[in-house]
């Protein structure tokens, strides 16, 4: 099936810095999901986005539905250790099908 | 809210054997449940999608006589991979997509099999 286009594909950032990771699709979703997930365990649901440029926060993270519905950003600021992890970016087209990005693996460096 | 349990967690098995892999939802009922296969450092792969009480709907490529799938209820679905071999080992998670209310998919802590 298609996988969504997810940049970047690896960060190493220093503690207190922030973090921008964004997915693109080349077809319109009503729906747009990040996930993290830790070694060993399954994928979290961190933000849920329903609407074209919507911008909802959780704690430190940002995520926005963009206004084209074809791509989708995540930010995470003021890293901290506990924020390492592989972020998946997901997409639910009009026909309830779902795709996942590649993964953004972050490391932060204390 | 929104819990999704798998058992087990981590299973051994010897080739040819067959395995049992469950997928609930705790605190809500689940019109969809998806199962996928992940290898190391990669992403989700979808296997296959389950609606209660129907067949499921296999993905190109996965063999539906291999992994059995059966959504008995609101809130189990069972994957059961037939004749395990090595191949076979991988890290399996389901996840379920509520009955009512927003679409979102709410995945399970996951399963490891590895088949010697």
């Amino acid at each position: 099936g298609q996988q969504l286009n997810q940049s970047p594909q690896s960060m190493f950032i220093q503690e207190g810095e922030d973090v921008s990771m964004n997915c693109t699709s080349s077809s319109i979703f009503n729906t747009w999901l990040w996930y993290k997930q830790e070694p060993g365990e399954g994928p979290v649901l961190l933000i849920a986005l329903y609407k074209a440029g919507e911008l909802t926060s959780n704690g430190r993270l940002t995520a926005q539905f963009g206004i084209t519905r074809k791509d989708s950003f995540l930010n995470i600021s003021a890293s901290i250790p506990s924020d390492v992890g592989i972020y998946f970016c997901a997409g639910q087209e009009p026909g309830n099908q779902f795709y996942f990005g590649t993964g953004t693996s972050l490391t932060v460096i204390p | 809210g929104a819990v999704v349990s798998q058992h087990p967690s981590r299973v051994i098995c010897k080739s040819g054997t067959s395995v049992k892999i469950e997928c609930r939802s705790l605190d809500f009922q689940a019109t969809t449940m998806f199962w996928y296969r992940q290898f190391p450092k990669q992403s989700l792969m979808l296997m296959a999608t389950s609606n209660e009480g129907s067949k499921a709907t296999y993905e190109q490529g996965v063999e539906k006589d291999k992994f059995l799938i059966n959504h008995a209820s609101l809130t189990l679905s069972t994957l059961t991979v037939t004749s395990a071999h090595p191949e076979d080992s991988s890290f399996y998670i389901c996840s379920a997509k509520r009955l009512a209310g927003a679409d979102t998919q709410y995945f399970g802590p996951g399963t490891r099999l590895t088949v010697l």
